[in-house]
């Protein structure tokens, strides 16, 4: 069956601080691995990832993909309060997307 | 707004009713998704369209759940007699083809 497993599943910590989120999947057919943010309501779109070994950069947010170790990692640096949300890590199969259960990020003042 | 679109928001219902919810979504995306998910969880796949064919049925979509969606555009997720279970945020997302899915804010569901 496939799955995808997000670690930790809760983590706490201090603004401007630099956090690692992990994620790793077992998935037929994979296609793509997403991130996504999740704060009250919709889920919005953060990373595609397709290619191993190649980071995505948006600002304080940077994203890779190990297709060998079939995982991926979402890094936040100088963490701040609005980083405080949901994140879910989904894999993409041929025509349906699998999600993980998220990591629930909780910044401090 | 050209972002996906979701209603009712919240809605409120006695256990055994009927209830139906809406999305429209982003007018170029082919593609349709319904999610269904509680505190604490990630989304759960429910179903999927491809234009107005459905696709894809999650086993979490009991006989009492329906979806339709008649001309590739909107679609409806009907719950009939409703049980405590079915409390939960139903999230509907579109893409066009494998781009990344944009969702809607959801509607919670929430049976007395």
């Amino acid at each position: 069956e496939d799955k995808v497993v997000q670690s930790p599943l809760s983590l706490v910590v201090h603004e401007g601080d630099t956090v690692t989120l992990n994620c790793s999947y077992e998935v037929t057919n994979f296609r793509s691995l997403l991130w996504y943010k999740q704060e009250k309501k919709a889920p919005t779109f953060l990373f595609m990832l397709t290619s191993s070994g190649i980071e995505k950069k948006s600002g304080r947010l940077s994203s890779i993909l190990d297709k060998k170790e079939l995982s991926s990692i979402l890094n936040i640096t100088a963490t701040q309060t609005g980083d405080s949300a949901i994140y879910l890590c989904v894999v993409g199969r041929d025509d349906k997307i699998i999600f993980g259960k998220g990591t629930r990020l909780h910044i401090l003042p | 707004d050209t972002g996906v679109s979701q209603n009712p928001r919240h809605k409120i219902t006695k256990r055994g009713q009927n209830v139906t919810f809406r999305c429209d979504p982003i007018s170029e995306h082919n593609r349709l998704y319904w999610y269904r998910q509680t505190l604490g969880q990630g989304p759960e796949f429910l179903t999927y369209f491809q234009n107005e064919a459905q696709l894809e049925k999650s086993r979490l979509l009991s006989d009492r759940f329906s979806a339709e969606r008649p001309k590739g555009s909107f679609s409806t997720l009907e719950i009939q007699r409703t049980e405590q279970g079915d409390s939960a945020m139903y999230l509907c997302a579109s893409s066009f083809g494998n781009q990344p899915q944009h969702f809607g804010d959801g509607t919670r569901l929430s049976i007395l």
